[in-house]
């Protein structure tokens, strides 16, 4: 049972665009929402998350939207950047001292 | 925020062989948590490693398989044990939601 899903396994997109990364899930129990950004033999990095009691969550060129209603998030990355190709991960708990329960990822590549 | 330590970055093992995992943290923390990235797929918690008790550890995981110490509040160490190919994945540790040491790829043939 995949309660968090990124049903996009990849995406390519030009720099200087924007980068869409898609999130959904179906535990009704989740307050609180990350998006990590994970390099081949790194451990995945923190970028940015969101609580439940907002819908949105701006830091420079990354921005997180929740839509509760729809159980779905999304990260928007602009302008994107040859630096941002990575693998990204959503993930969702119940509260920030819970477990985290991760999607399967999306594999991001920025173009020149 | 803390840093952690992860090695061996990767190994190839033998099957039927057991590999142990180490984390070190530069600072003192409560919990730390041990994931499996399995490929293709995403990271599952393992356990979660309190100093001085027991590993609690997530559906589909055993203590006679996955070990866990945590000897102190810097360290702990993750042993796969008696291994098959299916236990090919990446582990990493934690320490909260937003930590993660540079994890083990570990290839069993």
């Amino acid at each position: 049972d995949q309660q968090v899903k990124q049903n996009s396994p990849s995406l390519s997109v030009q720099e200087g665009r924007i980068s869409i990364l898609n999130c959904d899930y179906t535990n009704s129990m989740f307050d609180y929402f990350l998006w990590y950004k994970k390099y081949p033999a790194e451990g995945p990095t923190f970028l940015i998350s969101i609580s439940s009691i907002k819908d949105k969550n701006e830091d420079g060129r990354f921005t997180v939207f929740l839509n509760k209603s729809a159980k779905h998030l999304s990260l928007h990355i602009v302008p994107s950047q040859p630096g941002d190709s990575a693998v990204y991960f959503c993930a969702a708990t119940p509260s920030t001292a819970s477990k985290l329960t991760f999607g399967t990822g999306t594999r991001l590549q920025v173009t020149l | 925020s803390a840093v952690i330590s992860q090695k061996p970055s990767r190994d190839i093992c033998q099957r039927g062989t057991s590999l142990t995992i180490q984390c070190q943290v530069d600072s003192q923390v409560t919990m730390m948590f041990w994931y499996r990235q399995q490929p293709g797929q995403s990271l599952t918690l393992i356990a979660t490693a309190n100093q001085g008790s027991e590993a609690t550890y997530e559906s589909g995981f055993v203590i006679d398989k996955f070990p866990i110490s945590r000897p102190n509040l810097t360290f702990s160490t993750l042993t796969v044990s008696n291994m098959s190919p299916e236990d090919s994945s990446i582990y990493l540790c934690s320490v909260d939601s937003y930590t993660f040491g540079s994890g083990t790829r570990l290839t069993v043939v």
